[in-house]
């Protein structure tokens, strides 16, 4: 019931194109969904995060879309970059319990080819 | 900005040394974090720390311990370093209270011969 899981495992995507990468988890108390960026050679760091009050959130050309009946949650990138080239981790938690910790999903290593 | 630094990049070591792995926030955070990377298994929590001198098992805690005597300092130890702890280690920080952002080092990637 921890578990957050993560689909595709990898994903190659055309420039311009739209990438996505979908995530589900089974412990309805999580009530924070971020999703972390890591480049090759660097440490993950905070891209964007939703919490469940709300069903999507945009930045820029990342946007989330939270489906809380489905237990579901998606990160969609517009007009992917080759830049945005990167592993793609999603994460959850329940923020309101007791010593939350993030659970992450596996990964998702996205290439944008020019 | 909040900086986490690890003591390496890169470490060779021989199957049966001691391990130290050292890593440092400069925020003052409270809780800090030790996960290993390996390729289809995402970030799995070693272990974390909520407070100076406190220490909670993570997921995968077997063959690893920690240490953390000051608040800005987290280590992890490898007793006796095996072939299967090949892996990229990473430290994480993170305040509390509020959702607050979790902060990863650049990593360490350890290899064990």
């Amino acid at each position: 019931q921890q578990q957050v899981k993560q689909s595709p495992q990898s994903l190659i995507v055309q420039k311009g194109g739209i990438s996505i990468i979908n995530c589900a988890y089974e412990n309805t108390a999580f009530d924070y969904f971020p999703w972390y960026q890591q480049f090759p050679g660097k440490g993950p760091a905070l891209l964007i995060a939703i919490r469940p009050d709300v069903s999507e959130k945009k930045e820029g050309r990342f946007t989330i879309s939270f489906n809380k009946s489905a237990k579901q949650f998606s990160l969609h990138i517009m007009d992917s970059q080759p830049g945005d080239s990167a592993t793609y981790f999603c994460a959850a938690e329940n923020y309101g319990g007791s010593q939350g910790n993030l659970i992450f999903g596996k990964g998702t290593k996205l290439s944008v080819k020019p | 900005d909040v900086k986490v630094t690890q003591s390496s990049r890169y470490l060779v070591k021989r199957t049966g040394e001691k391990v130290f792995l050292e890593c440092v926030q400069d925020m003052d955070h409270e809780n800090m974090f030790w996960y290993r990377q390996d390729p289809g298994l995402g970030l799995r929590l070693i272990y974390f720390s909520y407070d100076v001198k406190m220490k909670e098992k993570g997921d995968i805690p077997e063959g690893y311990s920690v240490s953390r005597e000051k608040k800005e300092r987290f280590s992890l130890i490898l007793e006796s370093a095996s072939t299967n702890q090949t892996s990229m280690y990473l430290c994480a920080s993170r305040a509390t209270g509020g959702v607050e952002t979790q902060y990863f080092g650049p990593g360490t990637r350890l290899l064990v011969l």
